[in-house]
């Protein structure tokens, strides 16, 4: 099973440039998160999603935009990119429900560099 | 607000030694509680879970953990530590309350583990 894949894998990007983030998950999950990850500080929520064509604001949303147009895909996006998203990046999944939700399945990450 | 503490930013252990990294937790009720570990360039697998019942809780690789509410404390455990454990591990504590409409996980800062042969 892929689980959840994530592309690209690297990628690196000058001040202002704009990308999106791809997010794919192949187990029918409802909800779907991306988190950034920094050193010394864990991984914070960016936005999450709790189905096809929702979408909501999460710990640390300023300066990224998602979608999720398909059940299946959640993308990131960001329109003018800093230094400080210098990151590397993880999309969650998990299933709908009390406990369920809370067990998140996560993809391998995409580390990217704004000089 | 929920919060997540790992005193240890890292830690190194001999193979074959044992092991505990320490986890503790702010939360208003009983949390749901999670220990996920990181191999480098891999995304995050999980480990155990603590909901309700038995408050130690067996997980994958041979790790353990016990939940101590009096503590807030959920502490990882390993009686035998493999050069393979060699990754960063993080603590996360779930929200339990009804309301909740998505997974709110708050990850503690992660703990590397180094193995020395």
């Amino acid at each position: 099973n892929a689980g959840v894949t994530q592309t690209p894998k690297f990628r690196v990007l000058k001040t202002g440039q704009s990308m999106t983030l791809l997010c794919a998950q192949d187990m029918n999950h409802e909800y779907m998160y991306w988190y950034r990850q920094d050193p010394g500080m864990g991984l914070r929520l960016i936005h999450y999603s709790v189905g096809e064509g929702t979408t909501a604001k999460g710990e640390v949303p300023d300066g990224y935009n998602v979608s999720r147009l398909k059940k299946q895909n959640f993308l990131l996006g960001l329109e003018s990119a800093a230094p400080s998203q210098t990151s590397v990046y993880f999309c969650a999944s998990s299933y709908t429900g009390q406990v369920d939700l809370n067990i998140q399945y996560f993809g391998a990450g995409t580390r990217l560099s704004v000089l | 607000a929920q919060s997540v503490t790992q005193p240890d930013i890292h830690i190194t252990v001999s193979e074959g030694a044992s092991l505990e990294l320490r986890c503790n937790y702010s939360y208003g009720a009983t949390p749901y509680l999670f220990w996920y570990v990181q191999s480098p360039g891999q995304g995050l697998q999980l480990l155990l879970k603590y909901f309700s019942g038995d408050t130690l809780v067996q997980g994958i690789k041979g790790f353990e953990a016990e939940f101590k509410r009096s503590q807030s404390s959920f502490n990882l455990r390993k009686p035998s530590v493999h050069w393979s454990d060699a990754a960063e591990y993080f603590c996360a504590v779930g929200a339990r309350a009804g309301g909740t409409s998505y997974g709110k996980l708050t990850f503690g800062q992660g703990t590397i583990l180094t193995v020395h042969p």
